[in-house]
């Protein structure tokens, strides 16, 4: 079975300063992992993705993110916070379905606020 | 731009009623997903195409169903629709690994 927790439904930053969006997954294989931003009234844009390469993965405006096995963690970050940073984020886990399709399951989201 | 397209944008729509959602993946790509975004149940993965064919499902409800066709787009139909079945409906494109692209979904609301 899969899920996958974000531990905070809201973050609010300085613009300029790091942001630290929380992400821990549970998973009985190896899953993929993703974040996925969804700015209002807006689709979602993949952010980046972890598929068992580098546990660091770097992805577009600036973010990061590591997977930590030890901690079952994916936790978003970027070094300095713009205001078009502003927006929802998803942590979401990626598996096998046993049809040979994919099984995904989106987090709750992250709503990040960013202050001038 | 994601290059996966869906229609209608807005549907509104009374209670009791069918609908039908339209999605165009991306070039190339063989696999569709649909979701359903609600206020109090976020996210939810709903069912996935592979090629025409039924490859995952979800927290589906047996009033909705899909279907891919052979050209490849993709329909969500939800029938007897309830007050509870409006929110953001959002198609997702793949091209055969998990990565999946998004469409700008379709906004359902049922009065």
């Amino acid at each position: 079975a899969q899920s996958v927790t974000q531990l905070d439904s809201h973050v609010s930053v300085s613009e300029g300063t790091p942001v630290l969006l929380r992400c821990n997954y549970s998973s009985s294989y190896s899953p993929s992992l993703f974040w996925y931003v969804q700015h209002p009234n807006k689709g979602l844009q993949l952010l980046l993705k972890y598929t068992s390469a580098a546990t660091l993965v770097k992805g577009i405006n600036g973010f990061e993110a590591e997977f930590k096995k030890s901690e079952t963690s994916f936790h978003l970050t970027k070094p300095s916070a713009h205001m078009s940073d502003a927006a929802e984020y998803f942590c979401v886990v990626s598996g096998p379905y046993y049809t040979g399709g994919f099984k995904t399951i989106f987090g709750a989201g992250t709503r990040l606020f960013v202050k001038a | 731009d994601s290059g996966v397209t869906q229609t209608p944008k807005h549907l509104i729509t009374a209670t009791g009623q069918r609908v039908t959602l339209r999605c165009s993946p991306r070039s190339g790509d063989l696999s569709v997903y649909w979701y359903q975004q609600s206020l109090d149940q976020g996210l939810q993965f709903l069912i996935q195409y592979y090629n025409g064919e039924e490859r995952a499902k979800g927290n589906i409800l047996e009033r909705f169903s899909a279907q891919q066709f052979p050209d490849l787009h993709s329909e969500l139909n939800l029938s007897s629709l309830e007050l509870g079945d409006s929110a953001l409906y959002f198609c997702a494109s793949s091209p055969g690994d998990e990565t999946q692209y998004f469409g700008p979904g379709t906004r359902l609301l049922v009065l």
